[in-house]
């Protein structure tokens, strides 16, 4: 089976602007998550989806959102971007609930604001 | 809430030593515990879990935890570390209920020539 795949790998963007991400999960996986990895803060949740549906949220602002479709496949989107969300970010996905499902991690998204 | 302390944030070993790398948990009900590796420009990669029965659980590349409830930890070890081993760990938590991950800061393994 592939594994999870994120796109693009690698993403520079200015101030203010705006940036989606993509995570296409592992097949049959119905649940996605998103972390944000910075060295100061470390691994930090964002949201879950599953079913296309949020069902968890971390404490992030509202600048920070998300979605599910219904192949399973999830876009973060953050606006109005800020220097302090440069990061990697991972997205995971495990197969049904997510309770204490394995989540297994795409290779991330790097992103630089300048 | 729950939350994660690894113990140190950079450990370094000779080859073929004992890997011993520290995680306690804080956690209101009885946790699922995660170890998680991570390589340069990598996602993370599970080695190991508890959810429930044995306390003992054996992971991939010869590494293993013990769930110790009474101590709240779960420390990863490797009988002797490989060069390859060099690379980020990082403990996670989750409640047994429909909850993210919560991780600890990571431990930088070095392995010694």
């Amino acid at each position: 089976k592939a594994g999870v795949t994120q796109t693009p790998r690698y993403l520079i963007k200015t101030r203010g602007q705006q940036v989606t991400l993509s995570c296409s999960p592992i097949s049959g996986h119905r649940s996605v998550s998103w972390y944000q990895q910075t060295p100061g803060q470390g691994l930090q949740f964002l949201f879950e989806y599953f079913s296309e549906t949020q069902r968890n949220k971390g404490n992030f602002p509202g600048r920070f959102s998300g979605r599910q479709f219904s192949n399973s496949r999830s876009e973060m989107n953050v606006s109005t971007l800020e220097l302090g969300d440069s990061a990697l970010y991972l997205c995971a996905s495990s197969s049904t609930t997510g309770v204490g499902d394995t989540q297994y991690f795409g290779p991330g998204t790097r992103l630089t604001v300048l | 809430a729950q939350s994660v302390t690894q113990l140190g944030s950079h450990v370094s070993v000779s080859e073929g030593a004992l890997v011993l790398l520290r995680c306690n948990y804080s956690s209101s009900v009885p946790p699922y515990l995660f170890w998680y590796v991570q390589y340069p420009n990598q996602g993370l990669q599970l080695l190991l879990k508890y959810t429930t029965g044995a306390t003992l659980v054996k992971g991939i590349n010869g590494f293993e935890a013990e769930f110790k409830k009474s101590e709240t930890s779960f420390h990863l070890t490797k009988p002797s570390a490989h060069m390859s081993d060099a690379a980020e760990y990082f403990c996670a938590v989750s409640d047994r209920g429909n909850t993210p991950l919560v991780f600890g800061k990571g431990t930088r393994l070095s392995v010694i020539a």
